[in-house]
């Protein structure tokens, strides 16, 4: 019940191309959704975040689309860049024993090609 | 304003070694977590601690692996007589009080290899 299930594994877009990750989960205690962009070598930090309440959130080229009721969530690149190259992490936070805990998916690589 | 910072960058051990991890928070912050990412895998929470506190040790494994976050000085993860399956990325990342993982800053890992 506690997993989040991402895909794809891996993608591989052209440049200006649209690149779009999903993510799956199960449990309704969820209440706030993070991405997160992790390059080689590199700790994985905050992309873009959304909390259940809100079907769309927008920070420049990054999207997330938000469907409550499909428990789905999507990360949407548009005019993918090859500094977008990266590994993307979905998450999925809820609270427990007044803290948080959080979930990530299993990542997708994605390696934009000029 | 450092990042989180973690040391070593990469750390290579014998098979029954120990392995020390360490973890100084970005400054202001007092909450730490440690995962562990396995290749191809997404990042598995091992352990929350505050200053002198473990809060939630519900990721780590019964044996070998422990951690503290002293009063003073920086958030140790320590893995004893280390194995093969304990080659993988550690990552710590700290949060400010009162944000918890909301708040999440994570370090750049430190890559443990074990031979």
């Amino acid at each position: 019940q506690q997993q989040v299930k991402q895909s794809p594994q891996s993608l591989i877009v052209q440049k200006g191309g649209i690149s779009i990750i999903n993510c799956a989960y199960e449990n309704t205690a969820f209440d706030y959704f993070p991405w997160y962009q992790q390059f080689p070598g590199k700790g994985p930090a905050l992309l873009i975040a959304i909390r259940p309440d809100v079907s769309e959130k927008k920070e420049g080229r990054f999207t997330i689309s938000f469907n409550k009721s499909a428990k789905q969530f999507s990360l949407h690149i548009m005019d993918s860049q090859p500094g977008d190259s990266a590994t993307y992490f979905c998450a999925a936070l809820r609270t427990s024993g007044g803290y948080q805990k959080v979930t990530f998916g299993t990542g997708t690589k994605l390696q934009v090609i000029p | 304003n450092a990042g989180v910072m973690q040391n070593p960058r990469h750390l290579v051990r014998r098979r029954g070694q120990e392995a020390r991890l360490r973890c100084s928070p970005m400054k202001g912050h007092s909450h730490v977590y440690w995962y562990r990412q396995l290749p191809e895998e997404g990042l598995k929470f091992m352990v929350y601690l505050q200053k002198e506190n473990i809060i939630d040790e519900s990721g780590m494994p019964k044996e070998r692996f422990s951690a503290e976050f002293p009063k003073e000085g920086p958030s140790i993860l320590r893995i004893q007589q280390v194995v093969r399956g304990d080659s993988a990325a550690y990552f710590c990342a700290s949060s400010p009080p009162g944000q918890g993982a909301y708040g999440y800053t994570f370090g750049s890992g430190t890559r443990l290899t074990v031979v």
